[in-house]
């Protein structure tokens, strides 16, 4: 199994509605990312988990909330989001190493619109 | 300026053409990854390379660490290429996020 699976695939949330996207995988990596992409822009990083810890943020608005419970799966939690947050929210995972050359492994994505 | 730097932005080619495009990185970095996008779809991974020379089908990917410089090449190019191909680098000392390039959208006629 070398799938990322996102759920779900589309979203449309009212500014004031409380989400959760959903990512899982099960190739045993314990790195893994959230990505958010504009239309016509390329994936901007917004959170690096590394064996269940956020190891990265960039300086991502509080309404984003990432959560990983597990090895296998990572939810970004969204709250309060602005009509300039409709993107394309993408999960990425890799194996930790940062002198390995680890391939990366991305879902489909989640289109979001905030109405 | 940014990090990772395509070329060209867009590519309009002919079914069968030889297709190549290029990417240039100003950081050191532990691997290049050449990504497919489709539109309105999630990304691809078509190759990861640290040196040398790959090829997968009518896919080829080279890199030139000194020159920080790394080609894609599309042999017999096909409609179905169609998409958007992107270079993203791992930086050294990275958490192994991505720097990603804006994209080169590649258009192949039939």
């Amino acid at each position: 199994d070398t799938e990322v699976t996102q759920t779900p695939k589309h979203l449309v949330m009212g500014m004031t509605n409380k989400k959760s996207l959903k990512c899982e995988q099960h190739m045993g990596h314990r790195a893994m990312y959230w990505y958010k992409q504009k239309a016509k822009k390329p994936p901007e990083l917004m959170f690096v988990y590394s064996y269940e810890k956020l190891s990265i943020n960039e300086s991502v608005p509080s309404r984003f909330s990432p959560e990983c419970p597990n090895s296998s799966l990572l939810n970004l939690h969204l709250h309060a989001l602005q009509p300039e947050d409709s993107a394309l929210y993408l999960c990425a995972s890799s194996q930790v190493s940062s002198t390995l050359n680890t391939e990366a492994f991305f879902g489909q994505g989640t289109r979001l619109t905030v109405v | 300026k940014n990090e990772v730097e395509q070329s060209p932005q867009n590519l309009t080619a002919q079914e069968g053409e030889f297709i190549t495009i290029n990417c240039s990185y100003s950081v050191g970095i532990s691997a290049l990854h050449w990504l497919q996008q489709h539109p309105g779809g999630g990304i691809v991974s078509l190759f990861m390379l640290s040196s040398g020379k790959k090829k997968h089908g009518r896919l080829i990917a080279t890199i030139n660490i000194q020159e920080k410089h790394s080609s894609l090449h599309i042999t017999a190019s096909h409609p179905r290429d169609s998409a958007v191909y992107i270079c993203a680098v791992r930086p050294l000392r990275s958490q192994g996020n991505l720097i990603f390039g804006k994209g080169t959208k590649l258009s192949v006629k039939p």
